[in-house]
């Protein structure tokens, strides 16, 4: 155990419908990462909060919107996504440049 | 930006024998150096890492080298056992405002054979 849970573990959605991952931490860590992970690649980190701030967004498309609206949560909505998005997303939390991870959600778009 | 280089891709080895598994990363600027284990339906696990001001680390039979000169770092796994058999990630970080970022590798798929 991480500290670090993400629900669902997995989600399956349509194209056209509306969902949101969220990601929890008690950690007291003061940074929250999205990261993407697909088979046969390294992970892809998608948005960065410091302080609940976001402080990077890595060219990621506007069906992902994150959302950060205290230190101890983070949540990443999803619309109007496409087959290729289907991924393991991973959140994490950090200090002093040490990232946890959570254990992902498995997403499928159909 | 940083980029990572991992090998190798996949890597099994006998119980009992060493494992290494290697990186490179391009920024002479880049200071921290995790390492993650990754098993199956789980999120990647620290398991080491090592800072630019030491160039090796242990932890029991887990090691981790750093050559800053050839800008490369290994991790070293001695007496495997199968539950070591896990997708490794290294990764490589540099000192940037209140979030640090680590930019990853590809993974290292190890087999421990009984």
């Amino acid at each position: 155990e991480t500290g670090v849970t993400q629900t669902p573990r997995h989600l399956v959605m349509g194209m056209t419908n509306k969902k949101s991952l969220k990601c929890e931490q008690h950690l007291g860590h003061n940074a929250m990462y999205w990261y993407k992970q697909s088979a046969k690649k390294p992970l892809e980190l998608m948005f960065v909060y410091s302080l609940e701030e976001r402080v990077e967004n890595n060219s990621v498309p506007s069906r992902f919107s994150p959302e950060c609206p205290n230190s101890s949560h983070l949540f990443l909505h999803l619309h109007t996504l496409q087959p290729e998005d289907s991924a393991l997303y991973l959140c994490a939390s950090g200090v002093g440049g040490i990232q946890y991870f959570g254990a992902g959600t498995r997403l499928s778009v159909l | 930006g940083e980029n990572v280089e991992q090998h190798p891709s996949t890597l099994s080895v006998q119980e009992g024998d060493s494992a290494v598994i290697k990186c490179t990363y391009s920024d002479s600027a880049s200071n921290y150096f995790p390492w993650y284990k990754q098993e199956l339906g789980k999120g990647p696990q620290l398991i080491i890492d090592i800072r630019s001001n030491v160039g090796e680390k242990k932890d029991q039979r887990i090691a981790v080298t750093l050559n800053k000169t050839a800008k490369h770092f290994s991790l070293h796994i001695t007496e495997t056992q199968p539950e070591d058999s896990a997708v490794y990630f290294c990764a490589a970080s540099m000192s940037s405002g209140s979030a640090r970022q680590l930019t990853f590798g590809s993974g290292t798929q190890l087999t421990v054979l009984p």
